[in-house]
């Protein structure tokens, strides 16, 4: 079972300017996966980053860059020259790595909102 | 390559009346998946499907809740007496399901129903 905990409910970022979003996550699994998500007013969830536990080099996607500390059990979200696209909620998940099993447990989310 | 899709988009019904939903996965997608998200928090798994079979309802109420998934592809969530606190946004996702580990998920825009 995992539970994650984002502590910063929201915040506000001057366009340009980099973001950190703080993910922690406590997991029994020995294997897992952490997911970065957003999710725009319109209210699907999009798939940002992806890091496996076993990597050793943390994951970059474009503007996105997930900061992987595996000791301090932290995954946090870094995006680069915000945008104003960028407003929205952030969900960081994990779940387990077991074959066909790939249920995800989701944080309650930071409101990042990106000002002109 | 088209995305999840779900319908309706919103839907309001009164206590006791009952309800259904409908997704379609990203075409070939194994898993499929349905999750609750009640305003302020982060989705929370229902069900999940791997091809027609049920792999995890841990955490769906079977008393009104049920889904289904006949044929392996488009699947069908019910509500049957909906209660006030049913009111969320129901997210229908769908994953490759490679069984290599921990497969994207990858979400519809999700019902909004009200509960009146």
């Amino acid at each position: 079972a995992q539970k994650i905990t984002q502590t910063q409910p929201g915040m506000f970022v001057q366009e340009k300017e980099a973001v950190t979003l703080d993910c922690t996550y406590d997991t029994s699994d020995q294997s897992y996966g952490l997911f970065w998500y957003k999710q725009p007013s319109s209210g699907e969830m999009i798939f940002l980053i992806y890091q496996g536990s076993y990597d050793e080099q943390n994951a970059t996607e474009g503007r996105y860059s997930l900061n992987f500390q595996k000791a301090r059990k932290s995954a946090n979200l870094v995006i680069s020259a915000s945008q104003l696209g960028d407003s929205a909620m952030y969900f960081c998940a994990a779940g387990p790595l077991h074959f066909g099993n790939e249920k995800l447990t989701f944080g309650t989310g930071t409101r990042l909102t990106i000002i002109p | 390559e088209a995305g999840v899709a779900q319908s309706p988009r919103y839907k309001i019904i009164e206590k006791r009346q009952s309800v259904a939903f409908w997704c379609n996965p990203i075409s070939g997608h194994a898993t499929l998946y349905w999750y609750q998200q009640i305003l302020g928090q982060g989705p929370k798994l229902l069900i999940q499907f791997q091809n027609n079979g049920v792999v995890d309802d841990s955490q769906l109420p079977k008393d009104r809740f049920s889904a289904e998934r006949l044929k392996g592809v488009d699947s069908t969530l019910k509500i049957q007496p909906a209660k006030l606190e049913d009111s969320a946004v129901y997210l229908c996702a769908s994953s490759l399901d490679r069984g290599t580990g921990t497969d994207t998920q990858y979400f519809g825009p999700g019902t909004r129903l009200t509960v009146l």
